[in-house]
C-alpha cells in the first residue's frame, strides 16, 4: 500500500508569506495527525483528526495556524503569516487504530527567513 | 503532565559495539511506550513497542523492556551495524483520547565501519 505522503518536501519562505503544507494519508485511515520538530527541540503534537473532525488541536502554536481535512481524506496545513520561528520539520502520520503506532510521512522541511 | 526523556547524544560507536539508549518517562497511569527511528532522508518509523509493564519489544536486533518500577523503556542492541545510523526517538502516548505521542528530544547514532 502506499505510504503518507507529504508535500512539498522542502519550502523556502519569506517572513510573513504564507505556506501550505499537504498531507495524504494511507487510504482507511480515519486518524491523521500533524506533529512538527523545530531545530534541536522534541518533535511536538499539534492535531489530530478524525475523519474531517478536530478530535484534538490542543498542540497548534497559535491561530497562525490552520489546519482542514475537508472530506476525511488528504489534510493541509497553512500558515499565514509565516514567522521565523515556525521554521522546522513538519510531520503528518495517520493510524487506522490509535495508540498501535502509527505510519509516518517523510516531513516537510519549512524554512522562514 | 507527560514527558520523554532521552540521552541526547550524539552517541558514534564502532561496528559490532553494544548500544543502549536511555529512556525513561513521566506519566499518569500505563502509557504505551515506543521507539521510532528516522534513517537519513526519510519519515519516522515505528521500530518497537510495549503497551503494559514488563513487556518486551523488539525488531531488527533491538529490544527495550516496559520498566514501570523505574519509568524507563531503554533501547539495546548487541552489535550494531553501519546501517543502523540514524536518529533515534523515544516516545508515549496515553491510552484513550486521541493517543497523541509524546517524544523524546532524540538520539543521532553513528555507526563507524
Amino acid at each position: 500500500e502506499a505510504g503518507v505522503t507529504q508535500f512539498p518536501s522542502h519550502s523556502v519562505i519569506e517572513k510573513g508569506q504564507t505556506v501550505t503544507l499537504r498531507c495524504d494519508p494511507i487510504s482507511g485511515h480515519d486518524n491523521l495527525y500533524w506533529y512538527r520538530r523545530v531545530m534541536g527541540k522534541e518533535i511536538k503534537f499539534l492535531l489530530h483528526f478524525v475523519k474531517e473532525s478536530k478530535q484534538d488541536e490542543s498542540g497548534m502554536p497559535n491561530n497562525r495556524f490552520l489546519a482542514e481535512r475537508t472530506g476525511g481524506t488528504y489534510s493541509t496545513l497553512k500558515v499565514q503569516p509565516a514567522e521565523l520561528e515556525d521554521s522546522g520539520v513538519y510531520f503528518c502520520a495517520s493510524s487506522q487504530t490509535p495508540g498501535y503506532g502509527y505510519t509516518f510521512g517523510s516531513g516537510t522541511r519549512l524554512t522562514v527567513v | 503532565g507527560n514527558s520523554v526523556t532521552q540521552m541526547e547524544g550524539p552517541v558514534t560507536l564502532s561496528e559490532e559495539a553494544f548500544l543502549t539508549i536511555n529512556c525513561t518517562y513521566t506519566a499518569t497511569g500505563y502509557p504505551s511506550l515506543f521507539w521510532y527511528v528516522q534513517y537519513p532522508g526519510e519519515g519516522l518509523q515505528l521500530l518497537l513497542k510495549a503497551t503494559k509493564a514488563d513487556d518486551k519489544g523488539s525488531n531488527k536486533g533491538f529490544e527495550a523492556t516496559y520498566r514501570k518500577e523505574t519509568t524507563s523503556f531503554h533501547l539495546e542492541k548487541g552489535s550494531v551495524q553501519v546501517s543502523d545510523s540514524a536518529v533515534y526517538f523515544c516516545a508515549l502516548s496515553k491510552q484513550g483520547g486521541s493517543e497523541k505521542l509524546v517524544f523524546g528530544k532524540g538520539t543521532k547514532l553513528t555507526v563507524n565501519p
